[in-house]
């Protein structure tokens, strides 16, 4: 089955960590991202990423890194310098110039 | 830069039919797209507009004027399960596919 995945479900931070947050699609998609959902509101984008070794910052990229070496895989990394990042993190896809983005199922991250 | 309004919440019976309304400001419009996410879950596609009028699929249909610069998605013969948060979306300025969500409408179905 086609489709996206992210990993863990939760995760745990302590002050002054970095934490990884995992995405994997297996549907060809070129075009990947990240978004950031905190409770009651719309969808932030943090990167983007539309090609292998290419990546872009969104809207909130401050505080958070990302890597995109393999097509199927654009993890995102949540570092120390994030103040704020207890929330509900959403990975998608996207052909190159598709308007549907396909998301995975989240990970919510809470801080120690 | 876009940005899109919508009602924070709806509220409707079972069986009935609801509107979410979309009305959205942005340079260089191509479409507007509509997600459902439950809660907890992943948002999920619903629809997309590019061109005035109806669509309908199945329950589901959303309409689009370009030149109100508004559009709505409509749901017909409401279920428990209808019960989610719903999000309009347009493609941002400059011909990049990346969208600029709404901040969402949360549909509550009662019995």
């Amino acid at each position: 089955d086609g489709g996206i995945t992210q990993s863990p479900k939760y995760l745990f931070r302590k002050e002054g960590q970095n934490v990884t947050l995992s995405c994997e699609q297996n549907l060809n998609h070129d075009a990947m991202y990240w978004y950031r959902q905190d409770p009651g509101q719309g969808l932030r984008l943090i990167y983007y990423s539309q090609i292998v070794n290419d990546f872009q910052k969104g809207d909130i990229a401050e505080g958070y890194s990302v890597s995109r070496e393999k097509k199927e895989s654009f993890p995102l990394t949540v570092t120390s310098a994030q103040k704020n990042p207890t929330a509900f993190y959403l990975c998608a896809s996207s052909i190159k110039r598709g308007e549907t983005q396909y998301f995975g199922p989240g990970t919510r991250l809470l801080v120690l | 830069g876009q940005s899109l309004e919508q009602p924070s919440e709806v509220t409707a019976v079972e069986g009935a039919i609801v509107q979410i309304n979309c009305t959205y400001q942005t340079s260089g419009f191509y479409g507007l797209s509509w997600y459902q996410q439950h809660d907890g879950g992943a948002p999920t596609f619903l629809s997309y507009n590019a061109l005035d009028g109806l669509e309908e699929t199945g329950r589901f249909s959303s309409f689009l004027s370009r030149s109100d610069s508004y559009g709505y998605l409509l749901l017909q013969e409401l279920q428990m399960k209808d019960s989610a948060s719903y999000f309009c979306a347009v493609r941002r300025s400059g011909g990049s596919y990346i969208p600029t969500f709404g901040r969402g409408t949360s549909l509550i179905v009662h019995p």
